[in-house]
């Protein structure tokens, strides 16, 4: 069974510190994808990248896909409320399934 | 553009009753369709998957069921709810790797 690790799986900061959250596995992925979920909605996707190595920045959001394909991080800058949430990333395998992490509970505090 | 609906948003089902959720989407043809469960504030139970009318794979046994009569329309059943049957379900579409969700359905068994 391939298993995605997703630490931590609760952080809260204050407003305007800086924070990283990561995904891990042993086993390679075709792509990887972060999803936001609020409280009582479905995930929403925020990135995908399928590259070793890939970075994508979205605003104060920073994308890493390690260069093996096995691993992801997201970074946020400057964190403000509204990045509160549920994190969650997402391997992708070749016969359209994904492998999820647990998610990462956010808190940004005012 | 593509769209999912999911219905309903909230349901409260006493134990031992039937239970039928509906999902559609619009916008996009044979597309890959899912219901997952997700415990609250964790990640995402996958619990059947269909890549096709009629072609339904279940990841966990359980006390529940999945239909595709339809292209676009995937249906979650249960004959006989349990209280562990509670949670927050989800439906999703995919086309190749990422995946679209609905609003959710908040299931009480009582």
């Amino acid at each position: 069974t391939q298993l995605l690790e997703q630490s931590p799986q609760f952080l809260s900061i204050q407003e305007g510190e800086n924070l990283t959250v990561y995904c891990n596995s042993s086993s390679v992925f075709s792509s990887l994808q972060w999803y936001r979920q609020e409280p009582g909605e479905g995930p929403v996707l925020l990135v995908t990248v399928v590259t070793g190595g890939e970075v994508k920045k979205l605003k104060r959001l920073t994308f890493q896909f390690g260069d093996a394909r096995k691993d992801s991080s997201l970074h946020i800058t400057a964190a403000q409320p509204g990045d509160t949430g549920l994190y969650l990333c997402a391997g992708g395998r070749s016969n359209y399934q994904l492998i999820w992490g647990a998610g990462t509970k956010l808190i940004i505090k005012p | 553009s593509q769209t999912i609906h999911q219905w309903p948003a909230t349901l409260v089902q006493p134990v031992g009753s039937p239970l039928s959720l509906e999902c559609t989407v619009e916008g996009t043809s044979n597309p890959n369709l899912y219901w997952y469960r997700q415990a609250a504030g964790r990640g995402l139970q996958l619990l059947f998957y269909s890549v096709g009318i009629g072609q339904i794979s279940s990841e966990v046994p359980q006390n529940l069921s999945a239909s595709r009569p339809q292209d676009r329309q995937f249906i979650l059943s249960s004959k006989k709810l349990l209280l562990s049957d509670s949670g927050f379900y989800l439906c999703a579409w995919s086309g190749q790797v990422e995946a679209f969700f609905g609003q959710g359905t908040r299931l009480t068994v009582v």
